[in-house]
């Protein structure tokens, strides 16, 4: 059982808008900035979001992040299927170190 | 750039440690700027994090694998280690090395080695 909860999947046709979101608590996103990855099949994760809405370089402005309260929420414009993925969220708990989503998995329609 | 490199043995009998090395490439361990840690994948199920070590050999720990788990950091050879003793097949996972930056608890891995499954087997 994660700390952090993410829908197990979701899904949406090329070209649309998706939302993934992460729910947790005071004692991890409350106080703690939130990243998000992203992991193809069979490959490493790689960093998508960080510090709640912040993109590395080259990571495309299709991916958004944002934080409200104890939750955050990933947003994807313009879904390609090379999206299709295992996403997951990830942040700090003050009991538990870093934490990360059971992961969501993205289905282009 | 930067390139990380998970090595060890692939299979663990059960009771006995695993233990992997991390070669980092194109960039040096004993940059104060970043922390080096490990996180594991079970087969079909998400990510778990392991240990992170900083060069100077300070760690933060996941307490639940805290009692079974060494990470080390070599500078000398531009390398950081895992060890997880009693090994059971729970831990048959893929590790990853991966390097979080800036050094700071809760700031993202940014770099991932490209993993390794450690299966524990008879």
């Amino acid at each position: 059982q994660s700390v952090l909860t993410q829908p197990p999947s979701v899904s949406a046709a090329p070209g649309q808008k998706v939302t993934i979101s992460c729910s947790g608590s005071n004692s991890n996103i409350g106080n703690n900035y939130v990243s998000w990855y992203r992991q193809l099949p069979g490959t490493a994760p790689r960093l998508l979001i960080y510090e709640n809405n912040k993109r590395p370089s080259g990571i495309p402005d299709r991916f958004s992040g944002s934080k409200s309260g104890t939750s955050a929420t990933l947003g994807i414009t313009g879904l390609q299927a090379g999206d299709e993925a295992d996403y997951y969220c990830g942040t700090w708990d003050s009991s538990l170190g870093s934490v990360f989503g059971g992961g969501t998995k993205l289905t282009v329609l | 750039q930067l390139q990380l490199q998970e090595s060890g043995p692939g299979l663990v009998k059960p009771s006995e440690t695993l233990s992997l090395t991390c070669t980092v490439s194109g960039g040096s361990i004993s940059n104060s700027r970043y922390y080096w840690g490990w996180v594991r994948q079970p087969p079909g199920k998400g990510l778990e994090w392991i240990r992170s070590i900083y060069y100077s050999g300070s760690t933060f720990d996941n307490p639940s694998l805290k009692s079974r788990v060494t990470i080390s950091v070599d500078t000398s050879k531009n390398q950081f280690s895992l060890k997880l003793n009693s090994v059971t097949a729970a831990d048959t996972a893929v590790y990853y090395c991966a390097r979080t930056d800036p050094a700071m608890p809760g700031e993202p891995f940014d770099s991932w080695g490209q993993g390794t499954l450690v299966t524990v087997s008879s």
